[in-house]
C-alpha cells in the first residue's frame, strides 16, 4: 500500500487566493512526522512545515498551514494569499521515526493565475 | 557551502557503462539518504545510511546498485552497466539522526542520462 497519497497531479489558483493541496497516509505507528516540501522547476527540494503526530495544533510557517485530521490520516497544505513564485510541484512526505526514510507522495503541479 | 553537495551535476553515459554519483552531506548530519526521481514523479527511496552502514537498502532496484559511505560522511552510489531505464535525477539528502521534527536537507542532485 502506498503509504502517502496525492490526489491532485495538477492545480491552479488564482493569484492572491488561497490553495489546500491534498494529502493522505498509511501508517500503522502511533509516533510519526508529516512533511510538506516544494520544488520548483529548478530541482531543488524545498522543505515548507512539519506536522508531529502528537501536535495537537495544526502547524503554520509563514502563509503555510497543515490541515491535520488524525482520524481521518490527512495531512493537507494550505497556501493562503498565493504567489506567482508559488508554482512549483509540492510533495507530501511522511516518516515513521527519527532518521528513517522519507516516504514521499507523488506530488501536485500547483500553478499559480496572474 | 553549508549545503548538501552533489557531484556531476550532470552526467551522460553509455549504456552499459559504470557511474559513480558523489554526496557530501551537511557536516555533523549523521543520516543520509539517496532517492532517485523520474520526470513527473515523487522521489523514490534507494538507500539510507546511519553513519558508515547502510541501515535499510530496501529500494535499491537491484543489484548493480550499491552505496558506500566509508567514513560516514561523504557517500558514492555506484551504478554498474548502467541502462536506459536508470536514468533520472538521483537526489541526497541528509538530516541530524536524532528528532523525529528534523527535515532532511536535500542536494540539488545528479541528473544521469544513459544513452
Amino acid at each position: 500500500a502506498q503509504k502517502i497519497t496525492q490526489t491532485q497531479p495538477g492545480m491552479f489558483v488564482q493569484e492572491k487566493e488561497a490553495v489546500t493541496l491534498d494529502c493522505t497516509y498509511d501508517t500503522s505507528d502511533q509516533s510519526y512526522g508529516l512533511f510538506w516540501y516544494k520544488q520548483p522547476s529548478s530541482g531543488e527540494m524545498i522543505f515548507l512545515i512539519y506536522q508531529g503526530s502528537y501536535d495537537e495544533q495544526n502547524a503554520t510557517e509563514g502563509r503555510y498551514s497543515l490541515n491535520f485530521q488524525k482520524a481521518r490520516k490527512s495531512a493537507n497544505l494550505v497556501i493562503s494569499a498565493s504567489q506567482l513564485g508559488d508554482s512549483a510541484m509540492y510533495f507530501c512526505a511522511m516518516r515513521e521515526r527519527p532518521g528513517n526514510q522519507f516516504y514521499f507522495g507523488t506530488g501536485t503541479s500547483l500553478t499559480v493565475i496572474p | 557551502g553549508a549545503g548538501v553537495s552533489q557531484t556531476p551535476s550532470n552526467k551522460v553515459t553509455e549504456k552499459g557503462k559504470y557511474v559513480e554519483l558523489r554526496c557530501d552531506p551537511i557536516s555533523g548530519h549523521t543520516a543520509l539518504y539517496w532517492y532517485r526521481q523520474s520526470l513527473g514523479q515523487g522521489p523514490e527511496f534507494l538507500i539510507y545510511f546511519q553513519g558508515t552502514g547502510a541501515a535499510d537498502d530496501s529500494g535499491l532496484p537491484n543489484d548493480r546498485f550499491f552505496a558506500v559511505r566509508p567514513e560516514g560522511s561523504v557517500s558514492t552510489l555506484k551504478i554498474q552497466r548502467t541502462e536506459r531505464g536508470d536514468s533520472a535525477v538521483y537526489l541526497c539528502a541528509s538530516s541530524p539522526l536524532v528528532g523525529m521534527n528534523t527535515e532532511a536537507f536535500f542536494g540539488q542532485g545528479t541528473r544521469l542520462t544513459v544513452v
